[in-house]
Formats: structure tokens, sequence, C-alpha cells
């Protein structure tokens, strides 16, 4: 069993459109979570770390559910330049590495 | 702050060489490096963890002898592929953490992309 698992999509969407993005999570002593942008053939980079209480950055919107162990991602007002995949990770309590989602694959069609 | 480079970014070998990735934190002082691999449409696969000056922990499926890594310094660790076969071929992305602030984060490397012919 994954621990992190993601519907890898593709989700392709207008501009302008608002998208979310759902992740599950197995273990439920994973502590920390995030998600991250990666581009075609580039590194991932981080987008937001996701909190209990939910956080927002701009247009983008993470938040975190504990008791049904899943992770979302809002993007609203969606531009040509989010077109990417977008991937979960979490880390488990004591340990010290990300986990990874497939990611989902995001196209913002003009 | 916090940027980390990788050497080379791509690189093309023959069947049964071996082939060494360099990771290095140009910035700050990397207490724990970690090594990815990831294939065509698939997510980033925790290789290893190492801490400077301590022997690696591979993960389940990784054979440690064929994947070395060396962490001599809290800058540089290097991964290398040894008698390198085709479905080696992958993109690897490092990536460090530091201490204090910088331990709440995992930074990444460019990645580099390994094809073996």
């Amino acid at each position: 069993r994954k621990e992190v698992e993601q519907d890898p999509g593709p989700f392709n969407v207008p501009e302008g459109a608002t998208v979310a993005f759902n992740c599950t999570y197995s273990n439920s002593a994973s502590q920390s979570f995030f998600w991250y942008r990666q581009d075609c053939r580039k590194e991932p980079k981080l987008l937001m770390s996701v909190y209990s209480s939910g956080n927002e950055d701009g247009r983008f919107t993470a938040q975190l559910n504990r008791a049904s162990q899943y992770i979302s991602l809002l993007i609203r007002d969606s531009k040509l330049s989010d077109s990417a995949t977008y991937l979960c990770a979490v880390i488990l309590t004591g340990a010290n590495n990300l986990f990874f989602g497939t990611g989902t694959r995001l196209t913002v069609i003009p | 702050g916090a940027v980390v480079s990788q050497h080379p970014s791509w690189v093309i070998c023959k069947s049964g060489t071996s082939v060494k990735i360099e990771c290095r934190s140009l910035d700050f002082q990397a207490t724990t490096m970690f090594w990815y691999r990831q294939f065509p449409k698939q997510s980033l696969m925790l290789m290893a963890t190492s801490n400077e000056g301590s022997k690696a922990t591979y993960e389940q499926g990784v054979e440690k002898d064929k994947f070395l890594i060396n962490h001599a310094s809290l800058t540089l660790s290097t991964l290398t592929v040894t008698s390198a076969h085709p479905e080696d071929s992958s993109f690897y992305i490092c990536s460090a953490r530091g201490a204090g602030a910088l331990s709440y984060e995992q930074y990444f490397g460019p990645g580099t992309r390994l094809t073996v012919t």
C-alpha cells in the first residue's frame, strides 16, 4: 500500500477556472504535509505547507483533514502558468524524509 | 539562500560503466541529504538518506552496492551508479536539510538525467 495516493489526472481546465486536488495518506502517524509543484524535467518546488487550520497563499488554498486522512489543494482563477504536476508529500512522525504521491498533472487551457 | 546544486545535469553512459553524481549545498550546511529517483510519469522514490560522516540508510529494494553514496562533508554528497544498465536510466534528484531554521524544509537540487545506452 502506498503511503500517499493521488489521482494522476490529467486535469484540463480553462483559464480562470477553479480546480481542486485531493491526496490521501495511509499512515495516521504522518505529521507534516506539503504540496509541491514540479515542471517537466525539473525538480519539485515547495508550493506550500499544509496545516490543520488550513492555509492560503494568494490563489492557492491548502486544507488538512486528519480524520479522513487527506489533504487538498484549491487553485482559484487558474493561469496558464499554473500548468504543472502537483505533488503532495508527507513526513511520518519520527522520520526525516518526504514521501511523495505520484502527482496530479494540471493543464490550463487558454 | 538554501541553494542545492547537482552535477552533471545530464549524462549519457554506456552499459557497464559507472557514473558519479554530485550534490552540493551552496550556502548552508546540510546535516542530512536525500537521494531520490524518478521514472517517467512516476513519483519521486526515496533511495537513501545520508548524514554527514556516517553510512547511508538505504530504502528497501535499493542495492547499496550498486548505488554508492558518500556524504563526506556538510556540503557534499555523491551518488555513484556502478555497472549501470539501461534500466537505471532515470532522473536522479538530491535534496538537503540543514539545521535550525533550515531544518523545516528539504531543498532540492535541479536533478541529473541519466541515460544508459
